[in-house]
């Protein structure tokens, strides 16, 4: 069982709508990414949170640590949003490297 | 401005060479790292590294080994190469907890 799960896996909405796509884990961790990938493959950080709450722009991203889940949230979506999203965890005590999700290939239409 | 930068970015070899994928940053940044990602697995980490002359095994490290000479580089060499290594190869680097990503290469083992 991959130690992060993201859902949805695939997700196809409509420009303007609201994008909400979730993380959870199982294991302790000292920081959760989120990340983008466009076509054309370059990965890009979004996000690195540890706890509570940040916003970029139209993005927010979201941690419970006690759930061991967090949420990433695209307001008034855009088809430039359209990518995929891949969460991944930094475990508490292991290697700097991270744990990916699998990622979540959102579709925005106009 | 500084960056990191994988070389080359598309490669086509045979079973059973030695294959070295180049990874450069220009950050000074002590730590790297470098992933695979396959379709149905997401990223994966390979090897990493906290500084000259010192190299770790990720995940998945059978068939790939790293070496850090210097602060900038961290080559990949795939010692015989094999199909189920047809992968998109990634390079990271870090700071601390941030990571920053490379462009990929795309390998492919005939």
């Amino acid at each position: 069982k991959n130690e992060v799960e993201q859902s949805p896996q695939n997700l196809t909405a409509q420009e303007g709508e609201f994008i909400t796509i979730n993380c959870s884990y199982s294991v302790g961790i000292s920081a959760l990414h989120w990340l983008q990938q466009h076509p054309g493959g370059g990965i890009v950080s979004l996000f690195m949170l540890s706890s509570g709450k940040k916003k970029h722009g139209r993005l927010i991203a979201t941690i419970n640590i006690q759930e061991k889940h967090s949420s990433l949230h695209i307001t008034a979506s855009h088809p430039r949003d359209s990518a995929v999203y891949i969460c991944a965890v930094r475990s508490r005590g292991g290697a700097d490297g991270l744990t990916f999700g699998k990622g979540t290939h959102l579709i925005i239409q106009p | 401005d500084a960056e990191i930068t994988q070389s080359p970015r598309h490669k086509i070899t045979e079973t059973g060479r030695q294959v070295t994928l180049a990874c450069h940053q220009t950050w000074n940044h002590n730590n790297m790292f470098w992933y695979r990602q396959d379709l149905g697995h997401g990223l994966r980490l390979i090897h990493y590294s906290y500084g000259v002359q010192d190299t770790n095994k990720g995940e998945v490290s059978d068939g790939y080994s790293v070496s850090r000479s210097n602060t900038e580089d961290l080559p990949l060499t795939l010692e015989s190469a094999a199909s189920s290594q047809t992968s998109v190869y990634f390079c990271a680097s870090s700071p601390g907890y941030e990571q920053y990503f490379g462009p990929g290469t795309r390998l492919t083992v005939t």
